[in-house]
């Protein structure tokens, strides 16, 4: 399974952006790259995923290397509600091993008022 | 509306005793998980399924057992093998297929088993 590396933690300060890093570096062509996040005592929650093209939906923004060897997940304007561990994760496709997520240990992420 | 329940939430056993988790999904997805994580850590896949009467080890299947015999029910037993089962158990649902699946994962809210 390619894996990713992502900073242990990052700071922001409420109500700016915030990019959070990930490097693939052993990404296959057929991976998708996966964020989700979770809050203490709770499941994860999908955030975003993306294969190639930059995407954005009502949460957060996904930016994608042009090599595909790393991303960065944005958030536009941090809330005290985003302070939560988010992790980068490549999924392999449906239909291989069941598209499983093998999680690492992703950046938790604090946010100042 | 659906979701993912699992239960308990909170459950304590002894030591030597085997404990089931419950893990319902009501939204007719293919394919379950079972995560396991400890304090600071991320989640370790222990056992995931893609079908009714089929499951396949994740990566700490050792210790665990599990059984698929409805779509919607995918339930973990924690053995006395395991020799360090106190931790937060996590379960999960997907959609398995191609495009334009999303893959996403939606996750229940975890039970936090305490061996004493």
């Amino acid at each position: 399974d390619a894996k990713t590396t992502q900073p242990n933690s990052m700071e922001s300060n409420e109500e700016e952006p915030v990019h959070l890093p990930c490097n693939h570096s052993t990404i296959s062509g057929t991976d998708y790259i996966h964020w989700y996040r979770q809050l203490p005592s709770q499941g994860p929650e999908y955030v975003i995923h993306g294969l190639t093209s930059n995407v954005n939906n009502r949460m957060a923004s996904l930016a994608i290397a042009e090599d595909r060897k790393s991303s960065t997940l944005i958030l536009h304007r941090a809330t005290l509600r985003d302070a939560a561990v988010y992790y980068c994760i490549l999924r392999e496709v449906p239909g291989n091993q069941g598209g499983k997520l093998i999680f690492g240990q992703g950046t938790e992420l604090s946010v100042k008022p | 509306d659906g979701g993912i329940t699992q239960s308990p939430k909170y459950l304590f056993r002894k030591e030597g005793q085997n404990v089931t988790l419950s893990c319902e999904q009501n939204l007719n997805h293919d394919a379950m998980y079972w995560y396991r994580q400890d304090p600071g850590q991320g989640l370790r896949l222990i056992y995931y399924s893609q079908i009714v009467n089929d499951f396949q080890k994740g990566d700490i299947a050792e210790g665990y057992s599990v059984s698929r015999e409805k779509k919607e029910s995918f339930p973990l037993t924690v053995t006395s093998a395991q020799k360090n089962p106190t931790a937060f158990y996590l379960c999960a649902s997907s959609k398995t297929g191609g495009a334009p699946n999303t893959g996403e994962l939606f996750f229940g809210e975890g039970s936090r088993l305490t061996v004493l």
